[in-house]
């Protein structure tokens, strides 16, 4: 079937460290995209991808980093640097304006 | 700017019918999402408006106007699992494939 994965469901960290979030597609999509989500919130965007080894910041990109070095995979790293990165972390892709979501993960840094 | 505005809240009666209404701005707006979040999951898609109308899908409906920058989405015979948050997404000229995304409407489905 074709989706998106994001692996794990749920992860937790200690403050200070970094990890990195997975996000794989097999629809053969040109764009991702990785939203952050907080209780209650809409989706704000962190970066995006149109094209492999190509990247944009979106509107909340400090403390985060991306690579696009396959097609297929858009990893999301949470670094030290970002305040509070507690969150809701969704994966999505397109091939023109509609968005298919991966399931999402949620990062827990105490 | 490019804001969307959609109530925060709604609340409905099992069998019911209930319109969740979105605001946008029409400067170089191309089309209109409603996508549904069930609580800790992913956003699905329901509908898309490019042009002016209603647009029929079994038990929802989506409605755009595009001279008043408005769009509503109906939901008919309402059933507890249309619990759930209603994002409202716009598509505009010049931005890639970005969507400016709503807040979304947590509707409650009572019995």
């Amino acid at each position: 079937d074709g989706g998106i994965t994001q692996s794990p469901k749920y992860l937790f960290r200690k403050e200070g460290q970094n990890v990195t979030l997975s996000c794989e597609q097999n629809l053969n999509h040109d764009a991702m995209y990785w939203y952050r989500q907080d209780p209650g919130q809409g989706l704000r965007l962190i970066y995006y991808s149109q094209i492999v080894n190509d990247f944009q910041k979106g509107d909340i990109a400090e403390g985060y980093s991306v690579s696009r070095e396959k097609k297929e995979s858009f990893p999301l790293t949470v670094t030290s640097a970002q305040k509070n990165p507690t969150a809701f972390y969704l994966c999505a892709s397109s091939e023109s304006y509609e968005q298919y979501f991966g399931p999402g993960t949620r990062l827990t840094v105490t | 700017g490019q804001n969307i505005d959609q109530p925060t809240e709604m609340t409905a009666t099992e069998g019911a019918i209930v319109q969740i209404n979105c605001t946008y701005q029409t400067s170089g707006f191309n089309g209109l999402f409603w996508y549904q979040q069930h609580a800790g999951e992913a956003p699905t898609f329901l509908s898309y408006n490019v042009l002016d109308g209603l647009e029929e899908k079994g038990r929802f409906s989506s409605f755009l106007s595009r001279s008043k920058g408005y769009s509503y989405l109906l939901l008919k015979e309402l059933q507890m699992k249309d619990s759930a948050s209603y994002l409202c997404a716009a598509q505009y000229a010049g931005n890639n494939r970005k969507l400016i995304w709503g807040l979304g409407t947590s509707l409650a489905v009572n019995p």
